[in-house]
């Protein structure tokens, strides 16, 4: 069965403190590593696929890594409006959507 | 146009009611999605349509009973619901039709309420 597995489950960061989100996964014949943004109260938000290991994504603050077993979610320099809980999921080959349970992060001022 | 609406907002309901719950996407997207959210908790899939098809059931209690009137609308009607089926609704849809795709647009979701 697939799993994944997302740490920690809440992070809390000052303005302007880099940090990385980790995402395990056991996947059979990974076919997409997805990360999502979700604000509370609304739908998630696509942010990224990655496809492969070494493959890597970047959006403002957000890069996303993957290597063959986990992915990471990495903030630089965030600010407050990057609050919320982001998302790590997975496809296989023969298997639905499975997502992580989440990281919930808040940056102070 | 990049949105997935839904309506209602809020709803709340009693154990005997009948009410929908409403989806509608204009971006051309060829499967759309039910899934359920319990505060804290990831979203759990429900339904999924491809092509105006249900090609997943994932064993939701016949008292959700979803509908795709054409590719750009999709219903979920609800009845008699109990206290535990209140959570967050989403709908969501996605370009590619393959059940197994992970690239998915989401609404901002049913909040829904069973008394």
């Amino acid at each position: 069965e697939d799993q994944v597995t997302q740490s920690p489950e809440a992070l809390r960061l000052q303005e302007g403190e880099s940090s990385s989100l980790n995402c395990s996964y056991t996947v059979s014949g990974l076919r997409g590593l997805f990360w999502y943004r979700q604000d509370p109260g609304k739908g998630p938000e696509f942010l990224f696929t990655l496809y492969s290991a070494g493959e890597e994504k970047e959006k403002e603050r957000l890069k996303a890594t993957l290597t063959k077993k986990e992915s990471f979610l990495h903030i630089t320099a965030p600010k407050p409006e990057d609050s919320a809980t982001y998302l790590c999921a997975a496809t296989g080959t023969a298997s639905k959507l499975t997502f992580g349970t989440g990281t919930r992060l808040q940056v102070t001022l | 146009d990049t949105e997935v609406t839904q309506t209602p907002k809020h709803l709340v309901m009693g154990m005997t009611n009948k009410k929908s719950l409403k989806c509608e996407q204009h971006m051309g997207h060829r499967a759309m999605y039910w899934y359920k959210q319990k505060a804290k908790k990831p979203p759990e899939l429900m339904f999924v349509y491809s092509y105006e098809k249900l090609s997943i059931n994932e064993s939701v209690p016949s008292r959700f009973s979803p509908e795709c009137p054409n590719s750009s609308l999709l219903n979920l009607h609800l009845h008699a619901l109990q206290p535990e089926d209140s959570a967050l609704y989403l709908c969501a849809s996605s370009l590619s039709p393959d059940w197994n795709t992970g690239e998915l647009f989401f609404g901002e979701g049913s909040r829904l309420t069973v008394l």
